[in-house]
């Protein structure tokens, strides 16, 4: 079965400051892997998705994230955090291709990222 | 591109009301539709998923139901509410046919707080 594991609940950054999410993954085969956002009280929002294409995914608003399989990593990067990054984030797996048909997505616990001024 | 809409936005009910949370999709056909819940501090767990009309899939034992009347259309009911129903619910739709199955699109939620 695939499982997620974000490792950090709450990240606290200052603005301008790197910014590492990070995240672990059990699957059986070569996933799919995705980050999303998730701005106070509203929906989510893809920012990147691994589908075994290039290693190094570049992602909206300056993310990127680098699939590891010898570390079943797949920790969300970015340079310089600004103020309007603060959500909270979501490191997600899919279960393509067991169920091929259903899309089903498998979802980390979270991590809330705050970004001080 | 396609667009998903929830309502209501927020809701209030009473434990052993009877719940009704509706959500619409535009901009695709066919689309593979699914319910989330999020609770306080937690992550989103898969209710329901739904491969086409009249299909409902249940992901795990709950006070839930959920219908798919329509193509686009994709409710989620409850008889009476229990406290442990309340939390952020989301819909999410499959991309079109091109897209790869897995990539999907959420919409804006429903927070419900049973009192």
């Amino acid at each position: 079965a695939q499982s997620v594991t974000q490792l950090d609940s709450h990240v606290s950054v200052s603005e301008g400051t790197p910014v590492l999410l990070r995240c672990n993954y059990s699957s059986s085969y070569s996933p799919s892997l995705f980050w999303y956002v998730q701005h106070p009280n509203k929906g989510l929002q893809l920012l990147l998705k691994y589908t075994s294409a290039a290693t190094l995914v570049k992602g909206i608003n300056g993310f990127e994230a680098e699939f590891k399989k010898s570390e079943t990593s797949f920790h969300l990067t970015k340079p310089s955090a600004h103020m309007s990054d603060a959500a909270e984030y979501f490191c997600v797996v899919s279960d393509y291709p067991f169920s091929s048909n259903t899309g089903k997505l498998i979802f980390g616990q979270g991590t809330t990222l705050q970004v001080k001024p | 591109s396609q667009t998903i809409h929830q309502w209501p936005a927020t809701l209030v009910q009473p434990v052993g009301s009877p719940l009704s949370l509706e959500c619409t999709v535009e901009g695709t056909s066919n689309p593979n539709l699914y319910w989330y819940r999020q609770a306080a501090g937690r992550g989103l767990q898969l209710l329901f998923y739904s491969v086409g009309i009249g299909q409902i899939s249940s992901e795990v034992p709950q006070n839930l139901s959920a219908s798919r009347p329509q193509d686009r259309q994709f409710i989620l009911s409850s008889k009476k509410l229990l406290l442990s129903d309340s939390g952020f619910y989301l819909c999410a739709s499959r991309g079109a046919l091109s897209t790869p199955l897995h990539e999907q699109y959420f919409g804006p939620g429903t927070r419900l707080t049973v009192t």
